[in-house]
């Protein structure tokens, strides 16, 4: 079956530092990904979508110059927290569509990453 | 998007059947109805998907309504494993998003 994975799966940093999230699927391409992210007893909410070599599309609500996303191939799109800061302390996960799956949208989550900023 | 309503919760004891149900009354021709779920501390996983029949597979049965406006995810034999929260999701046409709401979180009592 189609995998996704997510690196690290869990990091805590300072207040003020960046850091880097990565969503591979390791073995299909995908053109586009999907990055959530859910705070504790509450449901995932979309971030932004990733497209390969191109802009990533983000939700209302969402800054795009504090969360930076790159999909600079078809099986890695990586999510930058930059100054990160407490609030943004929560569960990110991505998620990925196999081309034999798209007809009917079906997605591959990753494990998730837990960020902590102390 | 269109929206999907779902209990909050349910019990159930272990080795018995759990429905869930799920109410979609704005839904389109298109919309697939998808079922994730999500087990503590780990990503949503695929459960199930249908359009107009009702479909099986090895974790679970989808019953859907004749006029589409709800479905009723089966799990015939609750494990405690089984324990989750579980999304009733609509979609749309291939690389749509997935809207998330509430979900119904399942306790399996042994």
């Amino acid at each position: 079956g189609a995998v996704v994975s997510q690196h690290p799966s869990w990091v805590i940093c300072k207040s003020g530092t960046s850091v880097k999230i990565e969503c591979r699927s390791l073995d299909f391409q995908a053109t586009t990904m999907f990055w959530y992210r859910q705070f504790p007893k509450q449901s995932l909410m979309l971030m932004a979508t990733s497209n390969e070599g191109s802009k990533a599309t983000y939700e209302q609500g969402v800054e795009k110059d504090k969360f930076l996303i790159n999909h600079a191939s078809l099986t890695l799109s990586t999510l930058t927290v930059t100054s990160a800061h407490p609030e943004d302390s929560s569960f990110y996960i991505c998620s990925a569509t196999p081309p034999l799956r798209a007809s009917y949208n079906e997605q591959f989550f990753g494990p998730g990453t837990r960020l902590t900023v102390l | 998007d269109a929206k999907t309503t779902q209990p909050n919760s349910m019990e159930s004891n272990e080795e018995e059947p759990v429905h869930l149900p799920c109410n979609h009354s704005t839904i389109s021709g298109t919309d697939y109805i998808h079922w994730y779920r999500q087990l503590p501390s780990q990503g949503p996983e695929y459960v199930i998907h249908g359009l107009t029949s009702n479909v099986n597979n090895r974790m679970a049965s989808l019953a859907i309504a004749e006029d589409r406006k709800s479905s009723t995810l089966i799990l015939h034999r609750a494990t405690l494993r089984d324990a989750a929260v579980y999304y009733c999701i609509l979609s749309g046409a291939a690389g749509n998003k997935l809207t998330f709401g509430g979900g119904t979180r399942v306790l399996v009592k042994p």
